[in-house]
């Protein structure tokens, strides 16, 4: 079954609202990586978190790994026309990689 | 520049067919990958291989297999089309280990009529 949970799987936005997906793991993970594709295309590695706790950011987004390393989200600000696309998380259990379900963002002008 | 290709990139097969789709990966990565994507599901395992010689199940391997004969390559092969094998595939690679970034194909579009 599915290792690693999305939420949620569907957002839409007025151009300039937040948006927050959630990643959450039925068990401890190694790491977290976050991947965005674009309609049509392909997934594009964003970033990775390995450190409980850890905060990143990438100019107007923000991603956070939970202290357990059993969660993570990504934060977007003042969301624009170009965020639009299916965001996935993926994170390590044993000696797999698992993808989560996604969460498709819509951003109206 | 180090890339991934996939071809075809669309292809209509009828049911019952053998179908192979190709993945050639120049990044010289030991890791490859396929899934598929399919809405409300996300992306899938079908197989993956951490070298030659190597390929291994993934969640959703039942009607696919995969060969590694060689660094660059792993093709996919539906052995007999079946229309829920109706898919966008991606191939992907990643560097040798656990939990390097994962670099995919542009896809490849399956109807299976």
């Amino acid at each position: 079954g599915q290792q690693v949970m999305q939420i949620p799987q569907y957002q839409h936005v007025q151009e300039g609202e937040d948006f927050t997906t959630y990643c959450n793991s039925s068990t401890t993970l190694s790491n977290i990586q976050w991947y965005k594709q674009r309609p049509g295309g392909h997934p594009v590695f964003l970033i990775q978190l390995v450190k409980s706790g850890e905060v990143k950011k990438q100019k107007r987004l923000t991603f956070q790994f939970g202290e357990a390393k059993k969660n993570s989200s990504l934060h977007i600000t003042a969301t624009q026309t170009t965020d639009v696309g299916t965001y996935f998380c993926a994170g390590n259990t044993g000696n797999q990689f698992y993808f989560g379900t996604g969460t498709s963002l819509t951003v109206i002008p | 520049d180090a890339e991934i290709t996939q071809s075809p990139r669309h292809k209509i097969t009828e049911t019952g067919r053998q179908v192979t789709l190709a993945c050639h990966q120049t990044w010289n990565h030991n890791n490859m990958f396929w899934y598929r994507q399919d809405l409300g599901h996300g992306l899938r395992l079908i197989h993956y291989s951490y070298g030659v010689q190597d390929t291994n199940k993934g969640e959703v391997s039942d009607g696919y297999s995969v060969s590694r004969s060689n660094t660059e390559d792993l093709p996919l092969t539906l052995e007999s089309a079946a229309s829920s094998q109706t898919s966008v595939y991606f191939c992907a690679s990643s560097a040798q280990g656990i939990g390097n970034t994962i670099y995919f194909g542009e896809g490849s579009w399956l109807t299976v009529v």
